[in-house]
């Protein structure tokens, strides 16, 4: 057990719709990271948040968004859904926000299944 | 920013070390060595990470070439539990601007790694 909790774990919706994913982070750590797993792509880092604030982007869908809140949580929501918006998707969080031995520990993810 | 070179596919049996290897020829001299492991559709777990000595933990042990080029986990007695897929990650640093940076793993296609009895 990580420390870092996620839910859903499951989640099963249609096309074109909006969801919301939610992450807690370990006690103490200030960093939050998403991740998305499909298939085809592998593990693709999504975005980075340090307390409160944007850190750093990765290939993030326009139609995908996220946020952390003054408890630290973080939030990702995804609209519009696609077929090939399926995959699991994963937080991780850290102490900082990035120094050399900043280790990220990943929660258990939550799958997505857009039919 | 480095990449990592891993075997697709490696088998072990169980009770014998598993010496997983990985290039990182590209790794800059400030750059960490990080190992995850990610067994089935579970999240990513962390196993060990170094610079330039040899690292050892509950876990693994992690074995930096000198020229920092290469690296070798090893798990020394494997298990069936230890049938994963096995990350050997430098960090990708993602600048912004001067308040707003971070880091990202960088996952690649890992070793699968599969112990047999």
């Amino acid at each position: 057990d990580s420390g870092v909790t996620q839910t859903p774990k499951h989640l099963i919706t249609a096309t074109g719709q909006r969801v919301t994913l939610r992450c807690s982070p370990r006690s103490g750590d200030l960093s939050v990271y998403w991740y998305q797993q499909s298939l085809d792509q592998g593990l693709q880092f999504l975005i980075h948040y340090y307390n409160g604030e944007e850190r750093a982007k990765g290939n993030i869908l326009e139609r995908f968004s996220a946020q952390q809140f003054p408890d630290l949580h973080s939030e990702l929501n995804l609209s519009s859904l696609e077929l090939g918006d399926s995959a699991l998707y994963f937080c991780a969080s850290s102490i900082q926000a990035g120094a050399p031995t900043d280790t990220q520990y990943f929660g258990p993810g939550t799958r997505l299944t857009v039919l | 920013d480095a990449k990592t070179t891993q075997p697709p596919s490696m088998d072990c049996a169980e009770g014998r070390a598993a010496n997983l290897p990985c290039n990182h020829s590209t790794i800059s001299g400030n750059e960490y060595v990080y190992w995850y492991r990610q067994i089935h559709s579970q999240g990513p777990q962390y196993i060990i990470h170094g610079l330039k000595n040899n690292e050892t933990n509950e876990m693994a042990s992690l074995i930096i070439t000198e020229d920092r080029k290469s690296s070798t986990l090893i798990l020394p007695h494997a298990t069936l539990r230890d049938t994963a897929v096995y990350y050997c990650i430098v960090r990708v640093f993602i600048f912004r601007s001067n308040s707003n940076s971070g880091y990202a793993l960088n996952f690649g296609k890992g070793t699968s790694l599969l112990v047999t009895p």
